[in-house]
């Protein structure tokens, strides 16, 4: 089955600066893969996401790249700001029947002001 | 938060008792799933739904049943509950027309 990782596991960047979370998956039919923040106390909210027949996305100062010969997708944020801070989850799955998640273990950024 | 409710939202219970969590969406979409969180693995899978009645195991669903007689409500019931099993439990939906899954906001269930 698919096995997806997270790198890293905690990231602490200053204020207006860039941050870049790192995802690899195993399973080469894996074509959609989301991004998801999370606060505290609350549930997973989709950020942003990709799909295998595009190599990037972006939205406003988030962005994602897609890999899939390295099998390997990655979270840019730009011009952080404080309300960035959140534990992000990356997760891969086919888009064919019930769409089965498999998400990594998560990243914990800190915005420093 | 795309019309889901999840209750208890907390729950502390020991081991070896029956423990049934409810998700319900008010929006009468197909798919519904059940996931686990814990520290150092995200979130993992435990059942999931695509119909009333229609349902099938995830990666951790080992000690989980769940059932759906009704679109809105999806439920997962630990038969015997175990130390291991205490976590943060969250549910989600996804209609069928898009690729998002939309998270409830958890239930806290510690087992002692």
């Amino acid at each position: 089955g698919e096995n997806v990782e997270q790198h890293p596991s905690t990231l602490s960047v200053q204020e207006g600066d860039s941050a870049v979370i790192k995802c690899t998956y195993s399973d080469s039919a894996s074509n959609y893969f989301p991004w998801y923040k999370q606060e505290l106390g609350k549930g997973p909210q989709l950020i942003i996401d990709i799909r295998s027949n595009v190599g990037e996305k972006k939205d406003q100062r988030i962005a994602v790249t897609l890999n899939k010969t390295a099998k390997h997708f990655s979270l840019h944020i730009t011009e952080t700001q404080p309300e960035d801070s959140a534990v992000y989850f990356c997760a891969a799955s086919d888009r064919e029947g019930a769409q089965k998640l498999v998400f990594g273990q998560g990243t914990r950024l800190t915005i420093n002001p | 938060d795309a019309g889901i409710t999840q209750s208890p939202r907390h729950k502390v219970t020991e081991t070896g008792t029956p423990v049934t969590l409810r998700c319900h969406q008010t929006e009468n979409h197909r798919y519904m799933y059940w996931y686990r969180q814990d520290p150092g693995h995200g979130l993992r899978l435990i059942h999931y739904s695509y119909g009333v009645k229609d349902t099938d195991k995830g990666e951790v669903s080992d000690g989980y049943s769940v059932s759906r007689s009704k679109t809105e409500d999806f439920l997962l019931t630990l038969e015997s509950a175990t130390s291991s099993q205490t976590s943060v439990y969250f549910c989600a939906i996804r209609p069928a027309s898009t690729d998002t899954q939309y998270f409830g906001p958890g239930t806290r269930l510690t087992v002692l």
